[in-house]
């Protein structure tokens, strides 16, 4: 079965500084690979995915996240962060199980910005 | 506006009773998701459902029942075997359950305290 791993289970932060967030996942097969994020108060939504093509993508509001193959990865950055990106941060994978594509999470990584 | 909405917001239970979460889309998803968040846990898969008359347990199925009679609606069941039923549920649905590339759309939750 497949498992995504977020080392960081909580990171605090002055703004503008600089963030990763670290997330690795086992599964041998084909993946997509998502972030998403949970702000105070509102529902999981989506922050970025990967499923082809460029490893490096870009997400809603200056996030972006790199998929690297061979390390098993998908980090999380953002060069300077704001109070306002304070939420609770969810790396999942979609991998074949059976005939069908099931997500899986990870623990998930508390952010707390100060300002 | 579409989106997936859950009701109750808060859920109180005495122990041994059974209780059901209710989760309605109007998204027109074929697929539906539940989910258990616990601090410190993640979001872990309780049921999922691919299409109307048909679901599947995920990881944590015991002690939780589901139905899936029309296409909006996936209500879950905590039976009085889950022993530890206390706990924030999330119900998501995503355009089809085999594709895996697809976005999870995510409710608002129930916080369910079993007293």
């Amino acid at each position: 079965a497949q498992s995504v791993s977020q080392h960081n289970h909580h990171v605090i932060l002055s703004e503008a500084a600089s963030l990763e967030l670290g997330c690795n996942y086992s599964y041998g097969g084909t993946v997509n690979l998502f972030w998403y994020v949970q702000y105070p108060g509102q529902h999981l939504q989506l922050l970025l995915k990967y499923f082809s093509g460029d490893p490096l993508v870009k997400g809603i509001k200056g996030f972006e996240a790199e998929f690297i193959k061979s390390k098993f990865s998908f980090n999380l950055r953002k060069p300077s962060v704001q109070w306002s990106d304070t939420a609770e941060y969810f790396c999942a994978v979609n991998a074949r199980s059976g005939g069908s594509y099931i997500p899986t999470f990870g623990r998930g990584t508390s952010l707390i910005v100060h300002p | 506006d579409g989106g997936i909405t859950q009701s109750p917001k808060y859920l109180f239970r005495k122990e041994g009773q059974n209780v059901t979460l209710s989760c309605e889309q109007n998204l027109n998803h074929d697929a539906m998701y539940w989910y258990r968040q616990d601090p410190g846990q993640g979001l872990r898969l309780i049921y999922y459902s691919q299409i109307v008359n048909d679901f599947q347990k995920g990881d944590i199925a015991e002690g939780y029942s589901v139905s899936r009679e029309k296409k909006e609606s996936f209500p879950l069941t905590v039976t009085s075997a889950q022993k530890n039923p206390t706990a924030f549920y999330l119900c998501a649905s995503s355009i089809r359950t085999g594709g895996n590339t697809d976005t999870q759309y995510f409710g608002p939750g129930t916080r369910l305290t079993v007293l």
